[in-house]
């Protein structure tokens, strides 16, 4: 099956600093990734849509400049969450749809930001 | 805010016991699906049902969804230890610029041998 990696698996930083997550496609090219944001014990919420040589679609009450998406190969998209505050402490997860019609989305393993 | 909504937000059953969890949405949808979540880990897909099918089996995993009520259910039969993992349902949900999963609240399943 299709894999999707993150890296990295954990991060702490301190309060101003930035961040950047990688989340890549490894058997298989992703046009479009997603990126979701999950608080303990609850669901996940989509932050945005990473699309392959364009800008990010971001959902409504999510900061683009705060949350910085690039898409600059068809395996690659990173996340930074910039100038960083313990509010964006967090786990983040990035996905990708499957290959040809397949509704099923592959997930990476998540990333654990902790801000100090 | 989230589509889907889960019931019940935790189940604690002993192993070799059924659990059955329910989720319920609002908007019509192409297909729904149920995901797995370890803790601190990311989504294992499980299974996907579509709009025009009512049951669908996978191993131990027997997926049902009534459109007319809109709710799905998943049941797990025999369940084991390993089994203890958080279960989200997810439907698709269609946008002119382009789908999105959206996910329920999801139901803590714990297992205990």
């Amino acid at each position: 099956g299709a894999v999707v990696s993150q890296h990295p698996s954990r991060v702490i930083c301190k309060s101003g600093t930035s961040v950047k997550i990688e989340c890549r496609s490894l058997d298989f090219q992703a046009t479009t990734m997603f990126w979701y944001r999950q608080f303990p014990k609850q669901s996940l919420m989509l932050m945005a849509t990473s699309n392959e040589g364009s800008k990010a679609t971001y959902e409504q009450g999510v900061e683009k400049d705060k949350f910085l998406i690039n898409h600059a190969s068809l395996t690659l998209s990173t996340l930074t969450v910039t100038s960083a505050h313990p509010e964006d402490s967090s786990f983040y997860i990035c996905s990708a749809w499957g290959q040809g019609d397949s509704y099923e989305q592959y997930f990476g393993p998540g990333t654990r930001l902790t801000v100090t | 805010s989230q589509q889907g909504e889960e019931d019940p937000q935790a189940l604690s059953i002993q192993e070799g016991e059924n659990a059955t969890m329910n989720c319920s949405y609002k908007t019509s949808i192409n297909n729904l699906q149920w995901y797995r979540q370890n803790s601190g880990r990311g989504l294992v897909h499980l299974i996907l049902i579509r709009s025009n099918e009512r049951e669908k089996h996978s191993g131990r995993l027997r997926v049902t969804l009534d459109t007319s009520k809109k709710s799905s259910s998943l049941l797990i039969t025999a369940s084991r230890a390993a089994d203890t993992a958080s279960y989200f349902c997810a439907t698709d949900l269609k946008r002119s610029y382009g789908n999105k999963l959206v996910f329920g609240a999801g139901t803590i399943l714990r297992v205990k041998s």
